[in-house]
């Protein structure tokens, strides 16, 4: 079975401008979380979305948001970069909502964003 | 708001050593509790978790850890690490009806050969 794939793998952008990435989860798995890595912060949820709803969301601004498709597969924007958005993006996937109970968690490689 | 701390940021062993790495969360409902590991240029595995049932939890290549309710904890341990267990470790926890994974801030752990 596929693992959760995201693209791009590796981007550059520069302040002001806007970014969307991508995440598909494993097959069958309704679940999509996104997660912001830093060196400072350490890994900080951004938000989850289950069968097209959004489910919760972290304490990011309203520059950070998201959808997710009828096929599960999940996009995440982050329009007006700045400096500190700077990261490495993971996404996961899991069969359930995090809510539910064994709602375990399979993370993909993350795409790291670099904004100048 | 619920926490989890971790309380060692860098850890460093020899081979053949025990590893014991602690996580608290503050949380005092039902909480579902995960290490995962992250490998020098690699993603996030999970390690073991935690559901229901037997407190003692055995993962994968070796690992352990043990939930105990009273002291909010769930630490980590391997009796004998290997230099391929050099990582990044991370404990995280979720709560019912709660729909996010909180994470701690991650233990580096340098197994010297």
């Amino acid at each position: 079975k596929a693992g959760v794939t995201q693209t791009p793998r590796y981007l550059i952008k520069t302040r002001g401008q806007q970014v969307t990435l991508s995440c598909s989860p494993i097959s069958g798995h309704r679940s999509v979380s996104w997660y912001q890595q830093t060196p400072g912060q350490g890994l900080q949820f951004l938000f989850e979305y289950f069968s097209e709803t959004q489910r919760n969301k972290g304490n990011f601004p309203g520059r950070f948001s998201g959808r997710q498709f009828s096929n599960s597969r999940s996009e995440m924007n982050v329009s007006t970069l700045e400096l500190g958005d700077s990261a490495l993006y993971l996404c996961a996937s899991s069969l359930f909502t995090l809510a539910g109970p064994n709602n375990e968690q399979f993370f993909g490689p993350g795409t790291r964003l670099t904004v100048l | 708001a619920q926490s989890v701390s971790q309380h060692n940021h860098h850890v460093i062993l020899s081979e053949a050593a025990s590893l014991e790495l602690g996580c608290n969360y503050s949380y005092g409902g039902t909480v579902n509790l995960f290490w995962y590991v992250q490998y020098p240029g690699q993603h996030l595995q999970l390690l073991l978790k935690y559901f229901s049932g037997d407190p003692l939890v055995k993962g994968i290549k070796g690992f352990e850890a043990e939930f105990i309710k009273s002291k909010f904890s769930f630490n980590l341990r391997k009796p004998s690490v290997q230099w391929s267990d050099t990582a990044e470790y991370f404990c995280a926890v979720s709560r019912s009806n709660d729909y996010k994974l909180s994470f701690g801030a991650g233990t580096t752990v340098t197994v010297r050969a």
